[in-house]
């Protein structure tokens, strides 16, 4: 079956140190994204990409950076300039037809030691 | 910039009955999608309807139908025979033609009392 793959489900970070974040979807989809998620503030994008080799600042990318080599995979690298990365983040993708929703990963929690 | 507004944090239901989640959105844009999505506890996020702008007749799922009041930019979950699986965070979303960005509320937690 298709879908969303996020990796791993829970992921732990030391001051001072980046951890990236995986997702992968075997849909065909051309657009993913990344959202982070805290209590309260429902869903907060941290970057998109539409195509291959090109991707888009979101509303809150100061200490995130990603890429997007392939198709199928877009990974989320939580710098150390981000000085509060405990969250959950989602990865979505979708088809580039504003009619079809997005399809979500199951997350990753991130927390910091 | 487009926004998406759930004045509800929080909302309870009891089995059986009738509940409506409100969503407000502010957008200059005529041609656009709606959605809305559940969060249960497992924190997957489950597609429940979805609206498309220039579409006057609402939405409707089996026990989930939609009030979309395009003038008054108003997007309502009616869920019916509220069951105990409803119970989870509902997210109102706004997709955005332009950029392709969908940009969602700070969602509604519903409770279901038995």
């Amino acid at each position: 079956d298709g879908g969303i793959t996020q990796s791993p489900k829970y992921l732990f970070r030391k001051e001072g140190q980046n951890v990236t974040l995986s997702c992968e979807q075997n849909l065909n989809h051309d657009a993913m994204y990344w959202y982070r998620q805290d209590p309260g503030q429902g869903l907060r994008l941290i970057y998109y990409s539409q195509i291959v080799n090109d991707f888009q600042k979101g509303d809150i990318a100061e200490g995130y950076s990603v890429s997007r080599e392939k198709k199928e995979s877009f990974p989320l690298t939580v710098t150390s300039a981000q000085k509060n990365p405990t969250a959950f983040y989602l990865c979505a993708s979708s088809i580039e037809q504003l009619n079809q929703p997005q399809h979500f990963g199951d997350g990753t929690r991130l927390s910091i030691l | 910039a487009q926004t998406v507004t759930q004045s509800q944090p929080e909302m309870s239901v009891q089995e059986a009955e009738t509940v409506t989640l409100s969503c407000t959105y502010d957008t200059s844009e005529s041609d656009y999608y709606l959605f809305w999505y559940k969060q249960p506890p497992s924190r997957q996020m489950i597609l429940v309807i979805r609206q498309e702008a220039y579409k006057q007749q609402n939405a409707t799922e089996n026990r989930f139908s939609v009030n979309f009041q395009k003038a008054a930019k108003s997007f309502s979950l009616k869920i019916s025979d509220s069951q105990l699986g409803d119970a989870a965070m509902y997210f109102c979303a706004y997709a955005d033609s332009g950029t392709y960005k969908y940009i969602f509320g700070t969602g509604t937690r519903l409770k279901v009392l038995a």
